[in-house]
């Protein structure tokens, strides 16, 4: 069973803080990852893709991937109150064009 | 470009009546997500379409639902007969083939069942 494993949160961050948000997943075969950000009673929205080692950076958002560990992370520097969300993330399963997501870790960034 | 397109935005319906969700993918793109969420079980795949033809349907949960695609730019999925269980928001995705797996999700249907 290919998974991929999120705290649920909520993790609670002040305002203008590093919020990290962390995810592994299961399946070694994966190769790319994602990070959806949905707002209550809305569509998840992607934000972030990574497909190689390291980090990349977008804005205030950076996704981290270490494939020897199959871990995935996402830092969001200078939190805002607007970036409170559940932020899903997503791996792929292994070259079938299907996503596996995580449940989710809720972000409440307080003023 | 118009993202994808799904209706109706909300659906009440009593039990064992037939409900029939829609979407209309992203222009150009060939795969196709239905998926559903629920607080319990969180976001679940139930069907994905490449052009146009289903490829896996392991997430549909029992004969009651059924999803067709009789075009590139239109599916339906379909359930009969409602059960209040099947209460969850409804959501379809697209994807491009090439573009390393990136979906792009509609803005949801929120189905009630009573």
């Amino acid at each position: 069973q290919k998974e991929v494993e999120q705290n649920s949160g909520p993790l609670s961050v002040p305002e203008g803080a590093i919020a990290s948000l962390n995810c592994t997943y299961s399946d070694r075969v994966s190769q790319s990852f994602f990070w959806y950000r949905q707002y209550s009673g809305k569509s998840p929205e992607l934000i972030m893709s990574i497909y190689s080692n390291g980090d990349k950076e977008d804005g205030r958002f950076t996704a981290q991937l270490n494939k020897a560990s199959q871990y995935v992370s996402l830092l969001i520097r200078d939190s805002q109150p607007s970036d409170s969300a559940t932020y899903l993330c997503a791996a792929d399963s292994g070259g079938y064009n299907k996503l596996i997501f995580g449940a989710g870790t809720r972000l409440a960034v307080h003023p | 470009d118009a993202g994808v397109i799904q209706s109706p935005r909300h659906e009440v319906t009593e039990m064992g009546q037939e409900v029939t969700l829609r979407c209309k993918p992203i222009s150009g793109h060939d795969y196709l997500f239905w998926y559903r969420q629920t607080m319990m079980r969180g976001l679940e795949l139930l069907i994905y379409f490449n052009n146009n033809v289903p490829i896996d349907d392991s997430g549909m949960p029992e004969d009651r639902f059924s999803a067709k695609m009789p075009n590139a730019s239109f599916s339906t999925l379909k359930i009969q007969p409602s059960e209040p269980r099947d209460s969850a928001v409804y959501f379809c995705a697209s994807s491009s083939s090439g573009n390393s797996y990136e979906q792009y999700f509609g803005p949801g249907t929120r189905l009630t069942v009573t």
